[in-house]
Parts: structure tokens; C-alpha cells; sequence
């Protein structure tokens, strides 16, 4: 039953330091996010892949990098932190192909603090 | 462009009572599905219900229902006999064939229930 799995949980990071937030899904979903979520804002989208080997930019990708290693796994990574990047990050996968009647399903989330 | 618009950032709703939670939206698609996610103090995402564009009844799931209104592009849930536990943040999101790997999600509705 695991679903979306997101490591860390909680971090915090120095102004100017890197870092990657890891998303693992065993639902064999072909797509897959990365969201912010700020306080007011609602889910804003960073970047989602389609499907495995490809990467689209969303809304706020500045300041982001990913990666699509395989179907299971995608990750975000934090080139040089800065302190408007402190957000709960969600990922979330759900099945491609456009199929609308096909919700997305959310890990846990990452509280992410920079100092 | 599509667009999902809730407009209550706070609901108080009394025990026992039924509750409505308003979204519209926006597509120029024919084919689109409708969701609602609940998202507790906790922090995790919970996929609630989900209507389709072309389905002719409202869906239902236990206590939840939408009030789907295509003419009006609206798609409310409602939340019959409210409980404690239902004090969450709610979050509708759209899905449309023509950007059918992008979900669109209004920025919440905070929803307190009162003993």
C-alpha cells in the first residue's frame, strides 16, 4: 500500500546549499509532479513528466531541476537554496495518456526550510 | 486557458449539518474531469470524488457528493451530516483531454466544523 513516496520528510537547508527530494510510485502510473504548496497559494506546479523521458516545465520552475530516472522514480533538485524556496513540496503520479477520469495520487509531502 | 475558481477561503459548518463547498471552472474542452481532495492538518492529500464531463448523474461517495452544473461550470461538493474529523482544507482540480497530463487546482477552502 504504498503508493507516493516521498523522502525527506522534513529538512533544512542553508541559503546557497543543494539538495534532491526523492519521489518513488509503485502504481506503474506513466505521469508524475512536483508541486509547492505556500500558505494561500494552493498546489502550484514546478515541472511533471509525462511519461518516462520526458520533462515539462509548470508554473514556477525557477530555481529547479528534475529528473526522470525511470517510471518509478522522479526527482527534484534545489541547485542553490534560497530562502523563497521554504514550501511543503508534494509529488504525485497518476495515470498519462490523457486520461481525465484518472485522479492524481499524492505522497506525504517534504517541509522544506531554508534559513 | 483552463481555470478552477473557489471562492470561500473559510466554511463553518455545526455538527450533524450539511455543508457546500463552491468551485467553477473554466475549459474550452468538451471531455474533463472534475475532483475534490481533502487535505487535513496533517498535511497529506486525500482524493475524495470525481465526476466526469459526460457523466449524467451526480457522483456520490458515502457522505460526499457533487453537485455537478455543466451549463453553470460548477461542480460543488457537498458534505452531508458534517463530523469533526471533516475539519480540513478541500481543494477542487480539473483534468481536460486537451492538456490531459496537467491538473488545475483552485486554492482551497478551509472547512471547520463546530461541535
Amino acid at each position: 500500500n504504498a503508493g507516493v513516496t516521498q523522502t525527506p520528510k522534513f529538512q533544512v537547508l542553508k541559503t546557497g546549499q543543494s539538495m534532491t527530494l526523492q519521489c518513488a510510485q509503485d502504481m506503474n502510473h506513466n505521469s508524475m509532479y512536483w508541486y509547492r504548496q505556500d500558505p494561500g497559494m494552493g498546489l502550484r506546479l514546478i515541472y511533471y513528466s509525462a511519461s518516462e523521458g520526458t520533462t515539462d516545465k509548470g508554473e514556477v520552475p525557477n530555481g529547479y531541476n528534475v529528473s526522470r530516472l525511470n517510471k518509478r522514480e522522479f526527482s527534484l533538485r534545489l541547485e542553490s537554496a534560497a530562502p523563497s524556496q521554504t514550501s511543503v513540496y508534494f509529488c504525485a503520479s497518476s495515470e498519462g495518456g490523457g486520461r481525465v477520469g484518472q485522479p492524481q495520487h499524492f505522497g506525504d509531502g517534504t517541509r522544506l526550510s531554508i534559513l | 486557458a483552463q481555470k478552477i475558481t473557489q471562492t470561500q477561503p473559510g466554511m463553518f459548518v455545526q455538527e450533524k449539518e450539511a455543508v457546500t463547498l463552491d468551485c467553477t471552472y473554466d475549459t474550452s474542452d468538451q471531455s474533463y474531469g472534475l475532483f475534490w481532495y481533502k487535505q487535513p492538518s496533517s498535511g497529506e492529500m486525500i482524493f475524495l470524488i470525481y465526476q466526469g464531463s459526460y457523466d449524467e448523474q451526480n457522483a456520490t461517495e458515502g457522505r460526499y457528493s457533487l453537485n455537478f452544473q455543466k451549463a453553470r461550470k460548477s461542480a460543488n461538493l457537498v458534505i452531508s451530516a458534517s463530523q469533526l474529523g471533516d475539519s480540513a482544507m478541500y481543494f477542487c482540480a480539473m483534468r481536460a483531454s486537451n492538456t490531459g497530463n496537467q491538473f488545475y487546482f483552485g486554492t482551497g477552502t478551509s472547512l471547520t466544523v463546530i461541535p
